[in-house]
């Protein structure tokens, strides 16, 4: 059981709009800053948004990251067959001072 | 460009210890400005965090397997290691090492390529 709470499974349809929430709480998400990640079929991690909202360089205009209280989300706007992968949030807990993962959302393109 | 690459045994028998190893290169591991962590995925599951350690040896362990895990650093050989003792079918992953932002922790870039450990007699 993570301590972030992701859905298990997100889809929609190319140049649809699809959103990725993760939910926490006040120890974790509510005062640290939020990180998501994307993992391609047999390959490590990536980071692809960092502080609630940053894209790093190479990573398309049509990713947003929003965070508000305890729950963050990943945006994805003009969906792409490319987009297909899995999503991770991650941030801080302050009370088990430890670095905490969400379950992870696989993200299909119909 | 910074790389990290695990290495290590991919088969290790219940009971026993799992030790892996981290070194990077293209950078040096002695900076304040990161810590060293490791984050394991179980076969068609998610991440988890192990723990991290800080140049100057400082660690912080992921709760639940505080009891089993040592990370260490050898600034000499620029390599971190891990060591988890106990080991059961449970601890079978994919084992990645990665950099973390000292100030901004969960921030990790960039990954090793990760090594499958796999528990079994």
């Amino acid at each position: 059981q993570s301590v972030l709470t992701q859905p298990p499974s997100a889809s929609g349809t190319p140049g649809q709009r699809v959103t990725i929430s993760c939910s926490g709480s006040s120890s974790n998400i509510g005062s640290n800053y939020v990180y998501w990640y994307q993992q391609l079929p047999g390959t490590a991690p990536k980071v692809f948004m960092y502080r609630n909202n940053q894209r790093p360089s190479g990573v398309p205009d049509r990713f947003s990251g929003s965070k508000s209280g305890t729950s963050a989300s990943l945006a994805i706007s003009g969906l792409r067959s490319e987009d297909e992968a899995d999503y991770y949030c991650a941030t801080w807990d302050d009370s088990l001072s430890a670095v905490v993962f969400g379950g992870g959302t696989k993200l299909t393109v119909l | 460009q910074l790389q990290l690459q695990e290495s290590g045994p991919g088969l290790v028998k219940p009971s026993e210890t799992l030790s892996l190893t981290c070194t990077v290169s293209g950078g040096s591991i002695s900076t304040s400005s990161y810590y060293w962590d490791w984050i394991r995925q179980p076969p068609g599951k998610g991440l988890e965090w192990i723990g991290s350690i800080y140049y100057s040896g400082s660690t912080h362990y992921n709760p639940s397997l505080k009891s089993r895990v040592t990370i260490s650093v050898d600034t000499s050989k620029n390599q971190f290691s891990l060591k988890l003792n106990s080991v059961t079918a449970a601890d079978t992953a994919v084992y990645y090492c990665a950099r973390e932002k000292h100030l901004e922790r969960s921030w990790f870039d960039p990954w090793g390529q990760g090594t499958l450990v796999t528990v079994s007699s």
